[in-house]
């Protein structure tokens, strides 16, 4: 199993300009999840999806945008990149069986970094 | 609202001492789960521990051991014999519980950056 892959590993963008980072798991689970991490910080969640299909807003999810049309894949998309968008973005994925609620660990990405100048 | 505080942002410890992490927690819900990462130098976050809020006994895997406290709302990781290999951001997460179902959605402590001098 690879895991929790991520692409790009790095990019630069210039103010304005969109980009789709790509995330995928292939470990079948149904929970995925979009976080980034400003330098000194901890990581805070832009948006999850929790099956495909479904997917809903975190706690800073403005300049960006999500779908899930599969299981494995959880893209994340930036329509005008903003400096203020310059960070680190660690997609996860997660098991949780719908019967019991539990809860398993989140598995992290690489990471991909992105500077927006 | 659900909140994590490391209250500790830096700390420096000489090899073989031993150190502790804190992380306190606000929850308004009664079944949540608490976890620990690591973020070494390359970046990557690993996972170090799980723990449900219906289990309090405090957890040792090596040189690592949790000590979970439900009345004081913390969830302190001690690293017995520390490493330079120990270097590296921790961070504490919660998640809460909403309606029966788990949405796993995690809040993040702001991290403690450990550095072990050799």
């Amino acid at each position: 199993n690879a895991g929790v892959t991520q692409t790009p590993k790095f990019r630069i963008l210039k103010i304005g300009q969109s980009m789709t980072l790509q995330c995928a798991q292939d470990m079948n689970h149904n929970y995925m999840y979009w976080y980034r991490q400003d330098p000194g910080m901890g990581l805070k969640l832009i948006y999850y999806s929790v099956g495909a299909g479904i997917t809903d807003k975190g706690e800073v999810p403005n300049g960006y945008n999500v779908s899930r049309s599969t299981t494995e894949d959880f893209p994340l998309r930036l329509e005008l990149a903003a400096p203020s968008q310059t960070s680190v973005y660690f997609c996860a994925s997660s098991y949780s069986p719908s019967t019991s609620g539990s809860l398993y660990e989140q598995y992290f990405g690489p990471g991909t970094r992105l500077t927006v100048t | 609202a659900q909140k994590v505080t490391q209250a500790q942002t830096e700390i420096s410890v000489v090899e073989k001492e031993d150190v502790t992490l804190d992380c306190v927690y606000e929850t308004r819900d009664t079944t949540y789960y608490l976890f620990w990462y690591k973020q070494p130098p390359s970046g990557e976050l690993v996972f170090l521990i799980r723990r449900n809020s219906f289990d309090e006994q405090n957890e040792i895997s090596g040189r690592y051991s949790w000590n979970f406290q439900k009345s004081t709302s913390s969830f302190n990781f001690t690293i017995t014999a520390s490493q330079v290999v120990d270097s590296a951001v921790y961070f504490c997460a919660l998640s809460e519980r909403y309606g029966g179902t788990s949405y796993g959605k995690l809040t993040f402590g702001q991290g403690t950056i450990l550095t072990v001098h050799p």
